[in-house]
This record gives structure tokens, C-alpha cells and sequence, in this order.
């Protein structure tokens, strides 16, 4: 079985300061983890992914995210802030084991950037 | 090129009314899934198809159901619709079926359910 725990349903940072969201996984298997974002109104997007590769893994837009087996995290951060950062973040975690549990997503942290 | 389309983007229906929501994959994408987005949480897993077939499915009733065409688009059917159903769908396709390849979202089917 797989879950994903997001610690903070909303982080609120000013614009040029550094982004943290923190998530947590379990999974069975050596799993493969993902962050989505979504802006109002529009679909998800794959910001960044983790399959046992670079442990430290950057992604679109400034985004990386360190996979930490030993405290099965797996934190997105951003160095500086931007308005068009403000969305809702998903952390999602995919059982790599071959088990056809889909994608599991965390409940999303929405992310606020103050002027 | 176009990305993964769904139609309709809105819908309502009455309770105990059935529905079909349908989703275009990226060209040469085979494998199709299906998600549920209740209003403040994150999506539900519902269904994934590869190559015409089922290869999982979520903690759903069976009065959802599904299905993939030879072109690998594919069709949601939710049956006695409740107030509950009320979400955005979310399809999404990918080349492969393994669940580690990179899904491509589209933008959903907002269900109201009254």
C-alpha cells in the first residue's frame, strides 16, 4: 500500500524568499514520487519526478524536491518566490513495484505569495 | 500538438441520472486513467487502461465503469448518480502503463451532481 501525508495545507511566503513544502511518503516498494501543480482553472502539471535515479532532483520553474529515504521525504523548495507560484501543490507518490494502485496524491498544500 | 482533451468541460445532472464523460489521450499514448477531484482534496484514483484492458482500478463502486476504444480514447460511465459524484474528473494518458512514466493531465470534467 502507498499514501502520501503533506504536513501544511497552506504555506504562506513572500514574493523572493525561499519555498518550502514538506510531504512524507510510504510505499512497499521502491517507489517513484512526483509534485503536480495545479492553477486555478486549469490542469495538472508535473513539475518534477523521482524514479531511483539523483536523489537531489530539479524541475521546472526553480522547483527541486531531495528524496530522503531514510525520513521518507520527499520536500519541494524554491530558492525565491514568484507570484505566478501562487497554486495548490500535490505531492504523489507511485508504487514502482509493478501494483496497478494508480497515482496516490497527497491532500495538496495551496501556496500563497504575499507582495 | 494537442495535449490530453476531455469533454464535456461542465455538466449537470440529477440524482439517480447516468453519465459519460470522455477523454482524448495524447497521440500515441496507450495507456488512459481516471481520477477524482472532490472540491479541496487531492485526486482519487479510479480506473487505468492499457492497450484496451483494465490493469487497476481504485476503491470505487461499481457503479463506475469504464472502457478504452481501439484508438485508445475512453469513456467514464458513472450510474444512479448521487450528490456525492460531484467533482472534476481528470484524465490523464501516458506512453506506457507503468505507473512510474510521466501521466499527462487534462483539464477535467466538472460534475454537478443536483
Amino acid at each position: 500500500a502507498q499514501s502520501v501525508t503533506q504536513l501544511d495545507s497552506h504555506v504562506s511566503v513572500s514574493e523572493g524568499t525561499p519555498v518550502l513544502l514538506r510531504c512524507n511518503y510510504s510505499s512497499s516498494y521502491s517507489p517513484s514520487l512526483f509534485w503536480y501543480v495545479q492553477h486555478p482553472n486549469k490542469g495538472l502539471q508535473l513539475l518534477l519526478k523521482y524514479t531511483s535515479a539523483a536523489t537531489l532532483v530539479k524541475g521546472i520553474n526553480g522547483f527541486e524536491a531531495e528524496f530522503k529515504k531514510s525520513e521518507t521525504s520527499f520536500h519541494l523548495t524554491k530558492p525565491s518566490a514568484h507570484m505566478s507560484d501562487a497554486a495548490e501543490y500535490f505531492c504523489v507518490v507511485s508504487d514502482s513495484g509493478g501494483g496497478a494502485d494508480g497515482l496516490t496524491f497527497g491532500k495538496g498544500t495551496h501556496l500563497i505569495i504575499q507582495p | 500538438d494537442a495535449g490530453v482533451t476531455q469533454s464535456p468541460t461542465h455538466l449537470i445532472k440529477t440524482r439517480g441520472q447516468h453519465v459519460t464523460l470522455r477523454c482524448s489521450p495524447i497521440s500515441g499514448h496507450k495507456s488512459v486513467s481516471w481520477y477524482q477531484q472532490v472540491l479541496g482534496q487531492g485526486p482519487q484514483f479510479i480506473f487505468q487502461y492499457y492497450e484496451k484492458e483494465e490493469r487497476g482500478r481504485g476503491n470505487f463502486p461499481d457503479r463506475f465503469s469504464a472502457r478504452q476504444f481501439p484508438n485508445y480514447s475512453s469513456e467514464l460511465n458513472v450510474n444512479a448518480l448521487l450528490l456525492g459524484d460531484s467533482a472534476l474528473y481528470l484524465c490523464a494518458s501516458s506512453l506506457l502503463g507503468g505507473q512510474s512514466v510521466q501521466a499527462f493531465f487534462g483539464q477535467g470534467t466538472r460534475l454537478t451532481v443536483v
